[in-house]
């Protein structure tokens, strides 16, 4: 089983639509968790950390569900510069240097 | 400005060839990583060292070789044992040797492919 799994999508939505992508952990001991944002061949980008109380920035939100053991990215009023693909990332309690990702949703925005 | 520089941005390997990818950080950073991506895929974890002069092997450390004889340098050798390695290569770095609630600085990447 994999440590981190993602629903691979694509998720076509049009402009100003709301998208929510969840992302599972297996090991319950996992500490840290994160969102990155990867654009087509290019690095992944922190899009936001997630906290045990939920955290907000701007149009994006983050929940942690520990009880059922995942994570969640809310966009509000999408953009069609959201088009990208968004990994989530845990850090396994038992090794603080690994960072386990998902294999990544894709997001396409349309007009 | 202060960040991750990886070389080559491509780079093409021969069969039975062994290459090198290159990483240089400036922040100091005591943590590196290389990860490797296919379509489609997530990062998995090829090797990691939180030190100089020490490292661990990742999930998928088989035909691959790392040396981190500097701070700032975390060279990557893929190896002819490596039958598949057409793949896009990251590198990473975090702050302290111990990961926790610490985000990953990348860098640019680089695109190997096989001849």
């Amino acid at each position: 089983r994999k440590e981190v799994e993602q629903d691979p999508g694509p998720f076509n939505v049009p402009e100003g639509a709301t998208v929510a992508f969840n992302c599972t952990y297996s090991n319950s001991a996992s500490q840290s968790f994160f969102w990155y944002r990867q654009d087509c061949r290019k690095e992944p980008k922190l899009l936001m950390s997630v906290y045990s109380s939920g955290n907000e920035d701007g149009r994006f939100t983050a929940q942690l569900n520990r009880a059922s053991q995942y994570i969640s990215l809310l966009i509000r009023d999408s953009k069609l510069s959201d088009s990208a693909t968004y990994l989530c990332a845990v850090i396994l309690g038992y090794n603080f240097n690994k960072f386990y990702f998902g294999s990544g949703t894709k997001l396409n925005v349309k007009p | 400005d202060g960040g991750i520089t990886q070389s080559p941005k491509y780079l093409f390997r021969k069969e039975g060839q062994n290459v090198t990818l290159s990483c240089e950080q400036n922040l100091n950073h005591d943590a590196m990583y290389w990860y490797r991506q296919d379509p489609g895929q997530g990062l998995r974890l090829i090797y990691y060292s939180q030190i100089v002069n020490d490292f661990q092997k990742g999930d998928i450390a088989e035909g691959y070789s790392v040396s981190r004889e500097k701070k700032e340098s975390f060279p990557l050798t893929v190896t002819s044992a490596q039958k598949n390695p057409t793949a896009f290569y990251l590198c990473a770095s975090t702050p302290g040797q111990y990961a926790t609630n610490e985000k990953l600085f990348f860098g640019s990447g680089t695109q190997l492919s096989v001849l």
